[in-house]
């Protein structure tokens, strides 16, 4: 079966230090792999996404993910965390005809 | 173009209630999912909606059923409300109907709240 794990439930960072949010999937084929934001309030926005080719892809926001198939994961990165990213973090895999979402990172910005 | 619309973004019920959650999508596009997102169990699919018939469907109990209008507006239902159906409840849309390469866009969601 189809899972997302998040390893991470909660990261403080501070304001322009790096970050990086970590993803591992549970798929027997190829998987279509994203990554979404939800700020306060707000439902999610897509971040970015993988589908096949190049392993790095750059995404919104500055925000960047390799995909490894090896590892079965998809970190988020960012090199330079701004206070307006304080938001939660969702990995997802689409699979099938249905998207398999994690349980989030709650990320909190230092000043 | 407008985004996702729920309404109402809130809404407090007492248990066996019933509620009724709507979703317009944006213009053009005819795929209606919902979902349910608590704390520790993330976004959990309910079903998706395409042209007026059901397509897809989660692990939910049946009291959970929804619907699609000819305009692509999707309601959702829920019957006999239990104090676990406490969650925000989130409509998302795309295009097309069962494709995972199509991006879906997200309303901002219902936060309903069973007392």
């Amino acid at each position: 079966a189809q899972s997302v794990t998040q390893p991470d439930i909660h990261i403080t960072v501070s304001e322009g230090a790096s970050l990086e949010l970590r993803c591992n999937y549970s798929y027997g084929a190829t998987p279509y792999l994203f990554w979404y934001v939800q700020s306060p309030g707000q439902g999610l926005q897509l971040l970015l996404k993988y589908f096949s080719g190049d392993t790095l892809v750059q995404g919104i926001k500055g925000f960047e993910a390799e995909f490894k198939r090896s590892q079965s994961s998809f970190n988020l990165r960012k090199p330079s965390v701004h206070w307006s990213d304080a938001a939660e973090y969702f990995c997802a895999v689409g699979a099938g005809n249905q998207f398999y979402f994690g349980t989030g990172t709650s990320l909190t910005v230092i000043p | 173009k407008a985004g996702v619309t729920q309404t109402p973004r809130y809404l407090i019920k007492t248990r066996g209630q019933q509620v009724t959650l709507s979703c317009s999508p944006i213009s053009g596009h005819r795929s209606v999912s919902w979902y349910q997102q608590t704390p520790g169990q993330g976004l959990q699919f309910l079903f998706e909606y395409f042209s007026e018939t059901q397509r897809n469907k989660g692990n939910f109990p049946g009291r959970f059923s929804g619907r699609q209008f000819s305009n692509s507006r999707s309601e959702m239902n829920v019957s006999t409300l239990e104090l676990g159906d406490s969650a925000l409840y989130l409509c998302a849309s795309s295009l097309a109907v069962g494709r995972v390469t199509d991006t879906q866009y997200f309303g901002p969601g219902t936060r309903l709240t069973v007392l």
